[in-house]
């Protein structure tokens, strides 16, 4: 079974800056198993990156995935207010169905 | 729009059973791969389980830690997903969402039903 570590818990920024987000596998998996949710308090999550650089419909390109094997980073170019929320990331396994990561919170600084 | 509304949710005692429904609209259901995804108070996304859609066999997937407990169905006529919960534990409680799988993500997510086990 897949695990994935994200790091740091907890990310204190403010509006403007640039955020990298971590997301480590406990053994290699492919790209395109590789996807990334922002959810916001209260609501559900929503889909941002897959196949680990590819952006979700709507999506603006602030958002950007890159990566490959273990290890694996969610890139947010310039924040804006609006961002700041809850980051997973997730692994889909073929019979193990989805595994997400514990996530990251991005907060304002 | 492309929509998934949840229901079903509730208050039960360790032991019992709950069944969610979710309908779906805005896209073709029966060749949908769904998902449910459950969120525990103040936690992590976890995975319940999935099924395939009819013509890739309608298999079922299920996380270890409701296995045996829990199964899922779907109508395709009713464009309805369900989830039979049995003999509930408390470390069941969570938001419950109904989840569309597209490739190896999840592109779409129900609001969400809150179901609390509790004695």
């Amino acid at each position: 079974e897949i695990v994935l570590t994200q790091s740091p818990g907890t990310l204190s920024l403010s509006p403007g800056e640039r955020a990298t987000l971590s997301c480590r596998a406990s053994q290699s998996i492919s790209s395109s198993y590789l996807a990334w949710y922002q959810q916001k308090l209260g609501q559900a999550p929503r889909l941002l990156i897959y196949g680990a650089s590819s952006r979700a419909t709507g999506i603006p390109d602030r958002f950007s995935g890159s990566g490959s094997g273990t290890d694996f980073t969610l890139t947010i170019s310039r924040l804006e207010p609006e961002d700041f929320a809850v980051y997973y990331c997730q692994e889909y396994g073929i019979s193990l169905g989805y595994t997400f990561g514990q996530g990251t919170k991005l907060e304002i600084k | 729009e492309v929509q998934l509304v949840e229901s079903g949710g509730g208050l039960v005692k360790p032991g019992e059973s709950l069944r969610l429904s979710c309908v779906a609209s805005g896209f073709t259901f029966s060749n949908a791969w769904m998902s449910w995804v459950r969120q525990a108070p103040g936690k992590g996304l976890e995975w319940v389980g999935r099924i395939k859609s009819k013509t890739d066999g309608e298999t079922r997937d299920f996380a270890a830690p409701v296995k045996g407990r829990f199964t899922i169905s779907r109508d395709d006529s009713q464009n309805t997903l369900y989830l039979q919960m049995n003999s509930l534990k408390i470390e069941d409680t969570a938001v419950y969402y109904c989840t569309k799988n597209k490739g190896y993500g999840i592109d779409v997510w129900g609001q969400g039903t809150t179901v609390t086990v509790s004695s």
